[in-house]
């Protein structure tokens, strides 16, 4: 199974602070990676796709970045609504596909 | 636009077999990739596995024994059973949908459309 490991398992930031979380994959997965964000007692959504596509009515401050182990999910300007867990999720050796252990976003 | 709708009981006991409907309205079923996945309660996402249209499917290896999903086509629907069930099969379970590209439907893509989750509690 490809590990995927999130970094840090929590952050605390202001409004208007940039905000960046790490996944990093056991092995290689080119860009089939993923990022969701979940808030309580919902569902995940989808924000980025292969790597670095925005889907299709997610604020632009959410950006991806990285390719073959390394990821990251940068907010470039935290807002409230942004508070939520946010996990990624590699598409390329499965089964089984595999999810991060998920980054929870607070603010100060 | 595409909506995904978990039903079936929220209650099953240890040993019995859990069972799950994902009903899909506003499009149709063909062309896609159909998935399960499952979060414990305070937990991460675990992926179960999924059934294409056409009828094929894969599984988790770490539930493959006890698994089945499958596509209903005429109803627009795809299921769920899970077998043999203890107390660790607890969570909400979630259907999902694997999106496309303008050219190609692969499991190599994200999650584009989820149901709400549904909470299923193993308990005598």
């Amino acid at each position: 199974d490809i590990q995927m490991t999130q970094s840090p398992s929590s952050v605390s930031a202001s409004v208007g602070d940039r905000v960046t979380i790490t996944c990093r994959a056991s092995q290689g997965i080119s860009s089939w990676l993923a990022w969701y964000q979940q808030k309580p007692g919902k569902a995940p959504k989808l924000l980025i796709y292969a790597a670095s596509s925005l889907q299709s009515g997610v604020p632009a401050r959410f950006s991806g970045s990285g390719s073959g182990t390394d990821f990251t999910l940068t907010i470039s300007s935290l807002q409230p609504e942004d508070c939520a867990i946010y996990y990624c999720q590699q598409a390329n050796g499965f089964p089984p596909l595999t999810f991060g252990g998920g980054t929870k976003v607070e603010i100060k | 636009q595409v909506q995904l709708q978990e039903s079936g009981p929220g209650l099953v006991k240890p040993s019995e077999t859990l069972s799950l409907t994902c009903t899909v309205s506003g499009g149709s079923i063909s062309n896609y990739y159909w998935n399960w996945i499952r979060q414990p309660p305070g937990k991460g996402l675990e992926w179960i596995g999924y059934a294409y249209y056409s009828g094929s499917t894969n599984y988790n290896p770490s539930l493959e024994s006890r698994v089945t999903i499958s596509v209903d086509t005429s109803k627009n629907q795809f299921s769920l059973k899970l077998n043999s069930v203890t107390a660790a099969d607890t969570a909400v379970y979630y259907c999902a949908r694997v999106r496309c590209t303008s050219t190609s439907c692969t499991m190599r893509n994200a999650f584009d459309i989820w149901g709400q989750g549904t909470m299923v509690t193993v308990s005598s």
